[in-house]
């Protein structure tokens, strides 16, 4: 069966610092993946999607930036971060219409 | 833009009652499909409905995709404790050849035993 990890759970890092949150899927091959971001208590929105190694598709300007250096790896990152960058950060796998959603990345930017 | 708009945001009920979550948009969709939340956690998915007209059932949960696939809504029969949590309705376009999801803004619901 396939699993999708996160991690850290939780980030507490000042303005100004990198970041660097990770995502893998395990039990599938090249699946679609997807990167959200979410206000408390509300929808998802969308950040980045990648159907393949090294490809990458924004959807939002922003502070932030995505890479998939293997199949099954998606990595959100950024150089300094900002105080609008906290938030709840989920990571998600596709094969065909339904998205499977990882357990998500508390991120508090002090 | 795309927008899908949930209604209620916020429904707080008592354990026993019924109640319903709307989902519109002025697009039509491909899919449309249903999350439940949980605080803390990813969302995890409830159904997926294609084709306009179609319902289905899961236990005490009924959801129906318009027939036009605007919308849709998700019928909770007898809610109880362990209903509440965040719902959320996202509408599937074809982008390229990747599937894309643009989310409604979520209801979240409440059942108080």
């Amino acid at each position: 069966s396939q699993t999708i990890h996160q991690w850290p759970a939780t980030l507490v890092q000042p303005v100004g610092s990198p970041l660097s949150l990770e995502c893998t899927v395990e039990g599938t091959s090249n699946p679609n993946l997807y990167w959200y971001r979410q206000a408390a208590g509300r929808g998802l929105q969308l950040l980045f999607y990648s159907v393949g190694i090294g490809q990458i598709s924004s959807e939002v300007p922003q502070n932030l930036s995505a890479s998939r250096p293997q199949d099954r790896q998606f990595i959100l990152s950024s150089k300094k971060l900002l105080l609008s960058d906290s938030g709840f950060y989920l990571c998600a796998w596709s094969s065909s219409k339904e998205q499977y959603f990882g357990p998500g990345t508390r991120l508090t930017v002090t | 833009t795309q927008l899908l708009e949930q209604s209620p945001q916020f429904l707080s009920i008592q354990e026993g009652e019924n109640l319903t979550v709307y989902c519109n948009s002025s697009s039509v969709f491909s899919s449309l499909q249903w999350y439940r939340q949980e605080p803390g956690e990813g969302p995890v998915l409830l159904v997926t409905v294609v084709t306009g007209g179609e319902v289905k059932k899961l236990k005490r949960l009924t959801f129906q995709f318009g027939d036009a696939r605007k919308d849709s809504s998700l019928h909770i029969t007898a809610a109880q404790p362990g209903d509440t949590g965040l719902y959320l309705c996202a509408g599937e376009r074809h982008v390229d050849s990747s599937y894309k999801l643009i989310f409604g803004s979520g209801t979240r619901l409440l059942v108080r035993p």
